[in-house]
């Protein structure tokens, strides 16, 4: 079964340090996101993607964060100049236009700001 | 105000029981969709069962089944037979808007964290 797959899987870094989280959202799908969860707490939207430009973006998304599709298969979220709250899970999620809204959920991208 | 609202912190189950998940959301929206995920302790995020507002049947998949009271605005979760493997959190999650609408965030609830004894 397609899934969405984000890598890596653990990333640690040095507050001020920037930060590529990738994903390979599942190939037939159009819509692309990245949501995170701060430890012990509520799964909050980041920010929408499609057709090669962000879509609907949240509070949260502000200019420290941006996001690209480099390629056909991959989709980035940067975080330029990380700090100590950044610090949590990110997923990235796609869901396939036509025939039904559900958002497909990666395993997730670990983030420690030190 | 909280769009998504799960009153329950945390459940204790019996293996074998039936259990429900209670959900209830606030929107203006008419269309509209309604999600639970599964979230164990390893972290990822897996969907389970998704209900859209004007869908006419309740929605089921497997053991799931999602008691939709459209009234009341509420999504409850409902697991039959609950294994040991059902231990997780919970989150229910509605998105806003028509399903082609460029607008498609998930508003997500605060999770019930559910535990089955054997």
């Amino acid at each position: 079964e397609p899934e969405v797959t984000q890598t890596p899987s653990h990333q640690v870094t040095q507050m001020g340090q920037e930060v590529i989280l990738r994903c390979v959202p599942i190939s037939n799908h159009l819509y692309f996101y990245w949501y995170r969860q701060i430890l012990g707490q509520k799964v909050e939207f980041l920010v929408s993607f499609y057709n090669n430009e962000i879509s609907e973006k949240s509070e949260i998304f502000d200019d420290q964060f941006s996001v690209e599709r480099p390629d056909g298969s991959n989709f980035t979220l940067k975080i330029r100049s990380t700090k100590l709250e950044d610090s949590a899970m990110y997923f990235c999620a796609s869901s396939e236009l036509l025939s039904t809204d559900t958002q497909y959920f990666g395993p997730g991208t670990r983030l420690t700001v030190l | 105000a909280q769009k998504i609202t799960q009153t329950q912190p945390g459940m204790f189950v019996q293996e074998k029981e039936a259990v429900t998940l209670d959900c209830t959301y606030d929107t203006s929206d008419p269309s509209y969709g309604l999600f639970w995920y599964k979230q164990p302790s390893s972290g990822e995020m897996i969907f389970l069962i998704y209900q859209g507002s004007y869908d006419q049947q309740n929605a089921t998949e497997g053991r799931y089944s999602l008691n939709f009271q459209k009234a009341r605005k509420s999504a409850n979760l409902v697991i039959s037979a609950s294994q040991l493997g059902d231990s997780a959190m919970y989150f229910c999650a509605m998105r806003e808007g028509a399903l082609y609408s460029s607008a498609s965030k998930i508003i997500f609830g605060s999770g019930t964290r559910l535990s089955i004894r054997p």
